[in-house]
């Protein structure tokens, strides 16, 4: 079965409006720790924002923030106000175990396209 | 700039070559990871160190691949009798001991014809 399942392969958005990259993760472990990057077309894996299992309080880092909806298993990223430069592929990654953990595992990637 | 680099960024090679790649880690950061990324695909987890010592390998790697981290520092992933399959971009992350998130480097693309 899939860990991590991210259903949108792309999605487009105007620039300014906001946008929300779903994902759904599958574990039994009660704690995990959940993670989006952003790969533009450079290659390189920047690091958005974490979420871990037992957190109260959804993630936020500026324009990004993390739904989490622990019951449901998704951990959707929402973007704000998007811009011309966060066009990219989007992965959601699950660390199963606590932060000595070490399985991590990507899901298959969302490509995002903002619109002038 | 204290950022993951990885060496060579590109490597052409035929099949049936060994090749070898670097990663660099940022300092301080005692743990180091190797994953496979093809086209289209997110990261696939190849092996994992604590310092010199490689804790984890995935079922992935195959008996032609072999990573080190010699002084629990950089590190080197070593691919010998390379076959067309083994096309993919590398990436090398690596984390700090009190953090949750791992930084990439960009990566190591591979071409095998």
């Amino acid at each position: 079965a899939q860990k991590i399942t991210q259903t949108q392969p792309g999605m487009f958005v105007q620039e300014k409006e906001a946008v929300t990259l779903d994902c759904t993760y599958d574990t039994s472990d009660p704690s995990y720790g959940l993670f989006w990057y952003k790969q533009p077309s450079s290659g390189e894996m920047i690091f958005l924002i974490y979420q871990g299992s037992y957190d109260q309080q959804n993630a936020t880092e500026g324009r990004y923030s993390l739904n989490f909806q622990k019951a449901r298993k998704s951990a959707n990223l929402v973007i704000s106000a998007s811009q011309l430069g966060d066009s990219a592929m989007y992965f959601c990654a699950m660390r199963e175990g606590d932060n000595y953990g070490q399985n991590f595992v990507f899901g298959p990637g969302t490509r995002l396209s903002v619109l002038p | 700039d204290t950022g993951v680099s990885q060496d060579p960024r590109h490597k052409i090679t035929k099949r049936g070559q060994n090749v070898t790649f670097r990663c660099d880690p940022i300092s301080e950061h005692n743990r180091l990871y190797w994953y496979r990324q093809t086209l289209g695909q997110g990261p696939e987890f190849l092996t994992y160190f604590q310092n010199e010592a490689q804790l984890e390998k995935s079922r992935l790697l195959s008996d032609r691949f072999s990573a080190e981290r010699p002084k629990g520092s950089f590190s080197t992933l070593e691919i010998q009798r390379t076959e067309q399959g083994d096309s993919a971009m590398y990436l090398c992350a690596s984390r700090h001991p009190g953090r949750d998130e791992q930084y990439f480097g960009p990566g190591t693309r591979l071409t095998v014809t």
